[in-house]
């Protein structure tokens, strides 16, 4: 059971252009979205992150934006530059008595081509 | 700077091998997880840890444990390696919503 899924294994874009990377979940009771980004022999490095609550948050050139009636999520990135190449994984999680636990999706490897 | 570190890189065992995959945080963070990363598949949480001693089953605990005898120390151990162990495994530790990784470890069992 796929609570969190990335239906994009891989993406890519010009350098300068837009990069949209999608997300979908099917647990309404998530309270945060957050975007990793991993580079090859790295550990995931957190990204941006979006409250439930809200429906928009941006971080320099990177903007998540959640639909929660769709339960959608993506991640913009404007404008897309070289170093941006890696893979990027969404991740969900609920508050509480869970101890921060997250729920990844299948990750997206973006390829930024100059 | 919070640091997560791993005891190693890279790892080759043989089946039915005990593997002991260590993983330290210097930030005093009371939760910490395992998770193992594959192809198509994402980061899968294996075990997390809320408190020393303490530790819950994540998705897939089968074929793994895990050991907390102190706050900054979580240890990933498998019993008896088999070929399908073969992965990169993640540690990690959370302070408030955020999680902080380590550097990953490649294991491959032959």
């Amino acid at each position: 059971d796929q609570q969190v899924k990335q239906n994009s294994p891989s993406l890519s874009v010009q350098e300068g252009r837009i990069s949209i990377l999608n997300c979908d979940y099917t647990n309404s009771m998530f309270d945060y979205f957050l975007w990793y980004k991993k580079y090859p022999a790295e550990g995931p490095t957190f990204l941006i992150s979006i409250s439930s609550i809200k429906d928009k948050n941006e971080d320099g050139r990177f903007t998540v934006f959640l639909n929660k009636s769709a339960k959608h999520l993506s991640l913009h990135i404007v404008p897309s530059q070289p170093g941006d190449s890696a893979v990027y994984f969404c991740a969900a999680q609920r508050l509480g008595n869970q101890g921060g636990k997250l729920i990844f999706g299948q990750g997206t490897e973006l390829s930024v081509k100059p | 700077d919070v640091k997560v570190t791993q005891s190693s890189r890279y790892l080759v065992k043989r089946t039915g091998e005990k593997v002991f995959l260590e993983c330290v945080q210097d930030m005093d963070h009371e939760n910490m997880f395992w998770y193992r990363q594959d192809p198509g598949l994402g980061l899968r949480l294996i075990y997390f840890s809320y408190d020393v001693k303490m530790k819950e089953k994540g998705d897939i605990p089968e074929g793994y444990s895990v050991s907390r005898e102190k706050k900054e120390r979580f240890s990933l151990i498998l019993e008896s390696a088999s070929t399908n162990q073969t992965s990169m495994y993640l540690c990690a530790s959370t302070w408030h919503n955020e999680q902080f990784f380590g550097p990953g470890t490649r294991l491959t069992v032959l």
